[in-house]
């Protein structure tokens, strides 16, 4: 089983609607949690990170960490065809040194149609 | 101000040749990472480096790959006897000290061994 599960879609939805991208994991040691957006044949660009559980907001873009169920969530508002792209979230068990790789998970391939 | 900078972008070699692949990360950051995106198995951690030591090269697959840093700037990833099976984008990042959660990623690699 691994540590970091994300359903890789496809996902398909309508210009203007509310997407969920979400993604389950197992090490209870995860303290930081990351959504990477990444275009094709480019590399993956940070988009949001949050410590811990609770939600936080930039823009369209809604981070949501619930550590007692192991289930984070990312929310996109009014969503855009430029938001179409992979969607990666990653975690990290903290900032001792040794701990400081990444663990994503598969991806979920998002297309917004105009 | 630059981000992470990788070449070449794309490397096509026969089976059985070494490769040495570089990373220059943005300036000021003394943590680096390596990871490696392949369809079957994701986006998945090779090495760190805090300066120019390693802490941590647990995901190195096999004594075929390895890396260096110097200065604590540039790093280079070696893989010595390509196999198929290294075929691959090979992605680095960089970030500040203690804050793994913000890693910048570099464009990536394509390696394609023949």
């Amino acid at each position: 089983q691994k540590e970091v599960e994300q359903d890789p879609g496809p996902l398909s939805v309508p210009e203007g609607a509310i997407v969920s991208l979400n993604c389950t994991y197992s090490n209870s040691a995860f303290q930081y949690f990351m959504w990477y957006r990444q275009y094709s044949r480019k590399g993956p660009e940070l988009l949001m990170y949050t410590y811990s559980s609770g939600n936080k907001e930039d823009g369209r873009f809604t981070a949501q960490v619930d550590k007692s169920s192991k289930y984070i969530s990312l929310f996109i508002r009014d969503s855009q065809p430029s938001d179409s792209a992979t969607y990666l979230c990653a975690m990290s068990a903290s900032r001792i040194q040794g701990a400081q790789k990444l663990v994503f998970g598969q991806g979920t391939r998002l297309t917004i149609n105009p | 101000g630059a981000g992470v900078s990788q070449s070449p972008s794309n490397k096509v070699t026969e089976k059985g040749k070494d490769v040495e692949l570089r990373c220059d990360p943005i300036s000021g950051h003394t943590a680096l990472y390596w990871y490696r995106q392949s369809l079957g198995q994701g986006l998945e951690f090779l090495i760190y480096f805090q300066g120019n030591s390693a802490p941590d090269k647990s995901g190195l697959p096999s004594d075929r790959f390895s890396a260096e840093r110097t200065g604590g700037s540039v790093s280079t990833l070696t893989i010595q006897r390509t196999q198929q099976e290294d075929s691959a984008v090979y992605l680095c990042a960089s970030s500040l000290t203690g804050q793994p959660a913000t890693q910048y990623f570099g464009p990536g690699t394509r390696l394609l061994v023949l």
